[in-house]
């Protein structure tokens, strides 16, 4: 049982180029999210979704895209990347209100993605 | 969305000491979690906590939900409690806003 796994853990870019940030879990988890970290300001949702198929845009959507065309994976896609995009990617995976146990947050390891 | 605010922003501890950390939150919830990011950056979940009171072991919460706040207590910190603490709450089950979180350091 690995959990949420993310891949790359390190990635360096340059502006204007682009990158797919994978995320998979095996706990048979109905939501998933994408989070990045910046010193200072906590954790910010970018995306999430509630189920196989289903994306939706949380507070700092701009720049990204994803895609979750399995359930157990949700890609984090940028298409030109930017310097405020450097930052450290969290995904994590609960099971919602849909699936039993309370929708308790689990984490991955952390991408971090630095844009030059 | 929902402002949460965690306080305080740093704490020094000497091993052995107690401590509480607070979360407040700007609107009623109905899930809240405490996190624990150790230095290798992992974030780990200590508590689902949205009412009342858990003890685990050293650590314990409490949420008063009518008043807004959260509490997460450390009894007996030692040098591998040190990281950043984090609160998240939501009310729509999709949506978890963070705090900024605490830093802790315990001194051995």
């Amino acid at each position: 049982n690995a959990g949420v796994t993310q891949t790359p853990k390190f990635r360096v870019l340059k502006t204007g180029q682009s990158m797919t940030l994978l995320c998979a879990q095996d706990m048979n988890h109905e939501y998933m999210y994408w989070y990045r970290q910046d010193p200072g300001m906590g954790l910010r949702l970018i995306h999430y979704s509630v189920g196989e198929g289903t994306t939706a845009k949380g507070e700092v959507p701009d720049g990204y895209n994803v895609s979750r065309l399995k359930k157990q994976n949700f890609l984090l896609g940028l298409e030109s990347a930017a310097p405020s995009q450097t930052s450290v990617y969290f995904c994590a995976s609960s099971y919602g209100f849909r699936g039993s146990g309370a929708n308790v947050l689990t984490f991955g390891a952390g991408s971090r993605l630095t844009v030059l | 969305g929902i402002q949460v605010e965690q306080s305080p922003p740093d704490l020094i501890l000497q091993e052995g000491a107690n401590s509480t950390l607070r979360c407040n939150f700007s609107d009623s919830v109905n899930n809240l979690q405490w996190f624990h990011q150790n230095p290798w950056g992992q974030l780990i979940n200590l508590f689902y906590i949205p009412s009342g009171t858990k003890q685990n072991g050293r650590l314990s919460a409490t949420t008063v939900a009518t008043e807004r706040y959260s509490l997460l207590y450390i009894s007996s910190s030692q040098t591998t409690d040190s990281g950043v603490y984090f609160c998240a709450v939501t009310n729509t089950g999709n949506q978890f806003y963070f705090g900024t979180g605490t830093s802790l350091t315990v001194i051995p």
